[in-house]
């Protein structure tokens, strides 16, 4: 297994749909992290769970809803989103301050 | 407030040849300083870290020196090869109680290795 798991790898979305993209981690890491990496943009945090309590939001519209329901789960839940949220969205995790492994992030794509 | 600034590319180089990807900072206080690299199609793997400076990070025949007199953290590689093909990150977390890692990356390089 490797230490961090993301499914689905690509997900296409209409925007009136709702969908949830999954991220596990078995490295008994306390800290999870949702990433967004755009074409054009550098790599953005948007979420921080640290003992699974939301303690990061960097003004991420509401359409997009975390969830972290133990410590080695994370979700984003989508719903309405617009097509300039097409992106790879990277999950990732810590121990405490240490460094962050990444999965291989979800592809996208939203018409 | 903090920030990484990287060298763009794309950095063509031919098999053998010596890498330099360059990488300076802007952050308050120390920050630990990383470099990730991602292969296409996949995410951010960690390459390697330093947490003090003059640490110098290394892995896979890749370093990095953390140099706080220059706000620096240079990616070199004495001989690259195809398979060193990707686009490297340089990032830094900040120092802070939070229990938790706030990365702010660059913008990225693409590195193409021709044989």
């Amino acid at each position: 297994e490797t230490g961090v798991t993301q499914t689905p790898r690509h997900l296409v979305m209409g925007m009136t749909n709702k969908k949830s993209l999954k991220c596990e981690q078995h490295l008994g890491h306390n800290a999870m992290y949702w990433y967004k990496q755009s074409a054009k943009k550098p790599l953005e945090l948007m979420f921080v769970y640290s003992l699974e309590e939301r303690v990061e939001n960097n003004s991420v519209p509401s359409r997009f809803s975390p969830e972290c329901p133990n410590s080695s789960h994370l979700f984003l839940h989508l719903h309405t989103l617009q097509p300039e949220d097409s992106a790879l969205y990277l999950c990732a995790s810590s121990q405490d301050a240490g460094a962050a492994f990444f999965g291989q992030g979800t592809r996208l794509t939203v018409v | 407030g903090n920030s990484v600034t990287q060298m763009e590319g794309p950095v063509t180089l031919s098999e053998e040849a010596f890498l330099t990807i360059n990488c300076t900072y802007t952050a308050t206080g120390y920050p630990s300083l990383f470099w990730y690299v991602q292969y296409p199609g996949e995410g951010l793997q960690l390459l390697l870290k330093a947490t003090k400076a003059d640490d110098k990070g290394s892995n896979k025949g890749f370093e990095a020196t953390y140099r706080k007199e220059t706000t620096s953290f240079h990616l070199e590689k004495g001989s690259v090869q195809v398979s060193d093909s990707a686009v490297y990150f340089c990032a830094l977390s900040p120092r802070f109680s939070g229990g938790y890692n706030k990365l702010i990356f660059g913008a990225g390089t693409r590195l193409a290795v021709h044989p």
